[in-house]
């Protein structure tokens, strides 16, 4: 079973400070990771994806992938209350173009 | 530049009726997928359409059908509604497969009583 594990949280984090976030995948030869931001009610959203090995920078947001460790994060710097949401990991099944795995998400909370 | 488009928003249905899910994307994208999101258990694929005239099913496609009606349509139909499908559905759908990323509709908060 191909598995992304995530802490559910909730994390709670000081406004401007860094929020750290992570996820464990399974599936030794996946490809491609991507992070989704999901408010309460809303439908994702993705902010980040990254396809190396190594950091990818957007503006606040920082993605990390470790291949050899199978582990990708995500680092939200000068956090912000609007940052409060939850954030969804989600890895390229190896075997199919078509199907992501996804983890069940983590809970940021931003405390003004 | 609407994106995903996704009918109705809210639904009650009593076990046993019938409904369909629709979709529509305007963004020329090839592919498109169902999913269902239950608390603590993150988004779980239904079936999916690589392209125009191609379905496949996902990783929980029983209860389901589905139809690519054409580029920019996937519909999704419960032809015997049961409590246990319950959830939020979304609707999703990309360029060419998952490598660019999805782009997903707002949602339908479907509850069968």
């Amino acid at each position: 079973q191909k598995e992304v594990e995530q802490n559910s949280g909730p994390l709670s984090v000081p406004e401007g400070a860094i929020a750290s976030l992570n996820c464990t995948y399974s599936d030794r030869v996946s490809q491609s990771f991507f992070w989704y931001r999901q408010y309460s009610g809303k439908s994702p959203e993705l902010i980040m994806s990254i396809y190396s090995n190594g950091d990818k920078e957007d503006g606040r947001f920082t993605a990390q992938l470790n291949k050899a460790s199978q582990y990708v994060s995500l680092l939200i710097r000068d956090s912000q209350p609007s940052d409060s949401a939850t954030y969804l990991c989600a890895v390229n099944g190896a075997d199919s173009n078509y199907q992501l795995i996804w983890g069940a998400g983590t809970k940021l909370i931003i405390k003004p | 530049n609407a994106g995903v488009t996704q009918t109705p928003k809210f639904q009650v249905l009593k076990t046993g009726q019938s409904m369909t899910l629709q979709c529509a994307q305007d963004m020329n994208h090839n592919s498109m997928y169902w999913y269902r999101q239950d608390p603590g258990m993150g988004l779980r694929l239904i079936y999916y359409s690589a392209s125009e005239g191609t379905t496949d099913k996902g990783e929980v496609p029983n209860g389901y059908n589905v139809s690519r009606l054409n580029k920019r349509e996937f519909s999704l139909r419960l032809e015997s509604a049961a409590p246990s499908q319950t959830s939020v559905y979304f609707c999703a759908s990309s360029y060419r497969g998952q490598s660019n990323g999805y782009t997903f509709g707002s949602g339908t908060r479907l509850t069968v009583v």
